[in-house]
């Protein structure tokens, strides 16, 4: 089964409202996850590391007041949207790292569509 | 800044065929190399990694692949593939840059793997 968690799924959400995605580790302590998105027929793209503890680190270009991370357990981290737009649409996918390992799961990722 | 190429957006292969699907990088550190399967509306699976040591790597699945540092090259290659194999398939490069950047990977854009009867 899934060791990386990813809730909702799906979501629809009206343009300028907020929508939070959760990445959840299931069977074991993440102190890192890492968030990316995808566009259609596109690769995938880091946007920030998630830090337990402490902020974020966005990757350049990606602007972190739009996009809110808080990893306020060793389990669990989210991604906010705000103030949402079409553009916004994307399949995001979360991973997250064994304590300090070399071992990285990604979770199933989370569809946003903006209306 | 390091970048991956995967040279092929599209591999048609018939069933029980052999296949490569090919992937170069470019850094100017060291990396660790990745190879993740996707298969639709799902996230990703690791078939196999190059952290150090031999550069051949057994996967998952039946899945190798080859480190070729003259080359910075991870192509990774099954001898006879099958209809489920049908997916796309990301390499994947990180920095070898101390275990704080561990996780942070750069995809290629993606080889969409298509398996026929």
């Amino acid at each position: 089964g899934a060791v990386v968690s990813q809730h909702p799924s799906w979501v629809i959400c009206k343009s300028g409202t907020s929508v939070k995605i959760e990445c959840r580790s299931l069977d074991f302590q993440a102190t890192t996850m890492f968030w990316y998105r995808q566009f259609p027929k596109q690769s995938l793209m880091l946007m920030a590391t998630s830090n337990e503890g402490s902020k974020a680190t966005y990757e350049q270009g990606v602007e972190k007041d739009k996009f809110l991370i808080n990893h306020a357990s060793l389990t669990l981290s989210t991604l906010t949207v705000t103030s949402a737009h079409p553009e916004d649409s994307s399949f995001y996918i979360c991973s997250a790292r064994v304590g300090s390992g070399d071992t990285i799961y990604f979770g199933e990722g989370s569809w946003l569509t903006v209306v | 800044a390091q970048s991956v190429t995967q040279l092929d957006s599209q591999v048609p292969v018939f069933e029980e065929a052999p296949v490569e699907l090919r992937c170069n990088y470019s850094s100017s550190v060291s990396v660790y190399l990745f190879w993740y399967v996707q298969y639709p509306n799902q996230g990703l699976q690791l078939l196999l990694k190059y952290l150090s040591g031999s550069t051949l790597v057994k996967g998952i699945n039946g899945f190798e692949a080859e480190f070729n540092k003259s080359q910075t090259s991870f192509h990774l290659r099954k001898p006879s593939v099958h209809i489920s194999d049908t997916a796309e398939y990301f390499c994947a490069v990180n920095l070898n840059a101390g275990g704080t950047s561990y996780g942070k990977l750069t995809f290629g854009q993606g080889t969409i793997l298509t398996v026929h009867p």
